[in-house]
């Protein structure tokens, strides 16, 4: 299986710039989400999804757009990228409520290293 | 505030030397509370996931315990592939999101 799958793997901007963070994942999950990693803190909730059409914002949700058009499909686009977007970015997918299964035991992909000058 | 922290920040250890890794938290209602391993250049993995004061979980040289107000992840006879990143997040009763630590990163020398 290939479980989580995150492209690209490195990527660098220039300011201004806009592009797309791709997440698939061929577990059939429900729950779909981005995090931010930075050195120091702990990892921080972009946005999430809790199936096909539906997503939410999460903590730090701004300068980030997303949408789900399928289950297995979750795109990250940076607007206008800054260099405060410079981080790891990782994308994480579990099975839903009511499965039996706890929505906080994530599978993780390997992450985007994004660096923006 | 909702809050999670972990320490010690780094800890190093001789290859068998058993030790403990702290993750406190204050959350007004405790649903989860989880642990996960992350390798440099890697996502996390997971690891365990606690639900209420008293529980344990063992996995090889780790076992998670929980108390109201913190988890240990007790490392036995650690060796130097059990060298990582360790991740601590707490889920609240009344929030589907997590609250996530900033890590304790583990050294094993051989």
């Amino acid at each position: 299986n290939a479980g989580v799958t995150q492209t690209p793997k490195f990527q660098v901007l220039k300011t201004g710039q806009s592009m797309t963070l791709q997440c698939a994942q061929d577990m059939n999950h429900e729950y779909m989400s981005w995090y931010r990693q930075d050195p120091g803190m702990g990892l921080r909730l972009i946005h999430y999804s809790v199936g096909a059409g539906i997503t939410d914002q999460g903590e730090v949700p701004n300068g980030y757009n997303v949408s789900r058009s399928t289950t297995e499909d979750f795109p990250l686009r940076l607007l206008s990228a800054a260099p405060s977007q410079t981080s790891v970015y990782f994308c994480a997918s579990s099975y839903g409520s009511g499965t039996g299964y706890s929505a906080g035991e994530l599978f993780f992909g390997e992450g985007s290293r994004l660096t923006v000058l | 505030e909702d809050q999670v922290t972990q320490s010690p920040e780094a800890l190093r250890l001789q290859e068998g030397e058993s030790s403990s890794l702290n993750c406190s938290y204050t959350v007004s209602g405790l649903r989860g509370l989880f642990w996960y391993r992350q390798d440099p250049g890697k996502g996390p993995e997971f690891l365990f996931t606690l639900y209420s004061a008293g529980e344990e979980k063992e996995k090889e040289r780790l076992k998670a315990t929980l108390t109201k107000k913190e988890s240990f992840l007790h490392i036995t006879a650690p060796k130097p592939e059990d060298s990582a990143t360790y991740l601590c997040a707490v889920q609240e009763d009344s929030n589907y999101q997590l609250i996530w630590g900033a890590g304790t990163k583990l050294i094993i020398k051989p």
